[in-house]
């Protein structure tokens, strides 16, 4: 089945604790990218991958890294993860990026910081 | 970038049509109307997309004003599993840019047994 995969679903941290969310997909997606969805303020762009070894920073990218060493994973990292950074987040990815293209959503990774 | 204006939520009843409208004023020649929806507790999934031409597909129709400054998304027969936020999206078609989806708030359309 195509599809996007995220790990974990759910996470409490504390401040401080190294993390990373794992994002797969199986469709041989080049475009990938991570969005975090907070109440009021919809989904933003954290960041994005245009093919391996290709990121970019979106709308929102302060205290989050991402890497792209294989085209089906893209991981999102937050080094020293706040409070600020308890969110709902979201993995995507589409055939090429291209704006008449699809995007594929993960299931999303609820996060926690205390 | 061109902003869409969508009715906060809506109701319907189900096995009615539903009609969600999505205002577009500062659409440029270059942008695509996308629709996605976000069910409860999951992912934003793909509904429709369009340029000039009304288009329909398995899930929906997409119908595009003459000028373009608006859209209807309609589901032909509301089911209970069509409850969800509805958002409408432009995308610059124009090659610049991140490809990036740009989410408003939404419709949330609930579906009345």
């Amino acid at each position: 089945e195509a599809q996007v995969t995220q790990n974990p679903r759910y996470l409490i941290t504390v401040t401080g604790k190294k993390l990373t969310v794992t994002c797969s997909q199986n469709m041989n997606h080049e475009y990938m990218s991570w969005y975090r969805q907070d109440p009021g303020l919809g989904l933003r762009q954290i960041y994005y991958s245009m093919n391996v070894e290709v990121t970019d920073k979106g709308d929102v990218p302060e205290g989050y890294k991402v890497s792209r060493k294989e085209k089906r994973n893209f991981p999102l990292i937050l080094e020293s993860p706040s409070p600020n950074q308890t969110s709902l987040y979201f993995c995507a990815s589409s055939f090429v990026a291209a704006s008449t293209d699809t995007q594929y959503f993960g299931p999303g990774t609820r996060l926690t910081v205390l | 970038d061109a902003k869409t204006t969508q009715p906060n939520s809506m109701e319907s009843n189900e096995e009615e049509p539903v009609h969600l409208p999505c205002n577009h004023s500062t659409i440029s020649g270059t942008d695509y109307i996308h629709w996605y929806r976000q069910l409860p507790s999951q992912g934003p999934e793909y509904v429709i997309h369009g340029l000039t031409s009304n288009v329909n597909n398995r899930m929906a129709s997409l119908a595009i004003a003459e000028d373009r400054k608006s859209s209807t998304l309609i589901l032909h027969r509301a089911t209970l599993r069509d409850a969800a936020v509805y958002y409408c999206i432009l995308r610059d078609g124009s090659g610049a840019g991140s490809y990036q989806l740009t989410f408003g708030k939404g419709t949330k359309l609930s579906v009345i047994p």
